[in-house]
């Protein structure tokens, strides 16, 4: 019964190749996120869907796809990996609009490209 | 300019004492305000949330918000050693959550 679930857990791979993050929220959530978290703990925003719409792209390569099945999943494809996108992966969802729309995490994806 | 700053700490306090953390953030559109906890390994867990000034209270965690200094704090009453963990100040901007990079706090048995 877990709220925000993304697999794999942890993600171990080489410069050059292409990798894929998956998330699934049963919350019945309308937005979800990815959020990167880097080695001194700082969680910055990468995407935002609404309803399977895109409405956050941050200043993020275009390495890095996002898409949105339906809006109680939200998967990370990472083209051309490079060592600077080690860090872990956190898909988040919340309620939508409001005051009272925290986020929700999951288990986040810890990702080393060697 | 970060959006949201923090004290990284580590701050350290002795069992039972009060535990304060400080949080700022820049864009004065700013709506609500989150405080989450995040152990090593972890992600990060809610604790609070408040969007109107004043103090907020929830069992042994208080948030207090002034909007016109752009100040966040949360206080952390008798604080126990499975309190220690990085506290992350986030701010919500139209459902753009920014996050503060966390006070690491200690809390000594």
């Amino acid at each position: 019964d877990t709220a925000v679930s993304q697999t794999p857990k942890y993600l171990v791979t080489q410069m050059g190749n292409d990798k894929s993050i998956k998330c699934e929220q049963n919350l019945g959530h309308d937005t979800m996120y990815w959020y990167k978290q880097d080695s001194k703990k700082f969680l910055k925003i990468m995407f935002s869907y609404n309803n399977k719409e895109l409405i956050i792209n941050e200043t993020v390569p275009n390495r890095f796809s996002p898409k949105s099945p339906d809006k109680a999943h939200l998967n990370l494809h990472i083209n051309s990996l490079e060592l600077g996108d080690s860090a872990v992966y956190f898909c988040a969802s919340s309620p939508g609009t409001g005051r009272n729309s925290p986020l929700h995490f999951g288990n986040g994806t810890r990702l080393t490209v060697t | 300019q970060k959006e949201v700053e923090q004290n990284s700490g580590p701050l350290s306090v002795p069992e039972g004492a009060i535990a304060s953390l400080n949080c700022t953030y820049s864009d004065r559109g700013s709506q609500s305000f989150f405080w989450y906890r995040q152990y090593s390994g972890k992600s990060p867990e809610l604790i609070m949330f408040i969007y109107s000034n004043g103090d907020k209270e929830d069992g042994r965690f208080t948030a207090q918000l002034n909007k016109a200094s752009q100040y966040v704090s949360l206080l952390i009453r008798d604080s126990q050693p499975s309190d220690s963990a990085t506290y992350l100040c986030a701010v919500d901007n139209f459902n753009k959550f920014y996050f503060g990079s966390g006070t690491k706090l200690n809390v000594k048995p």
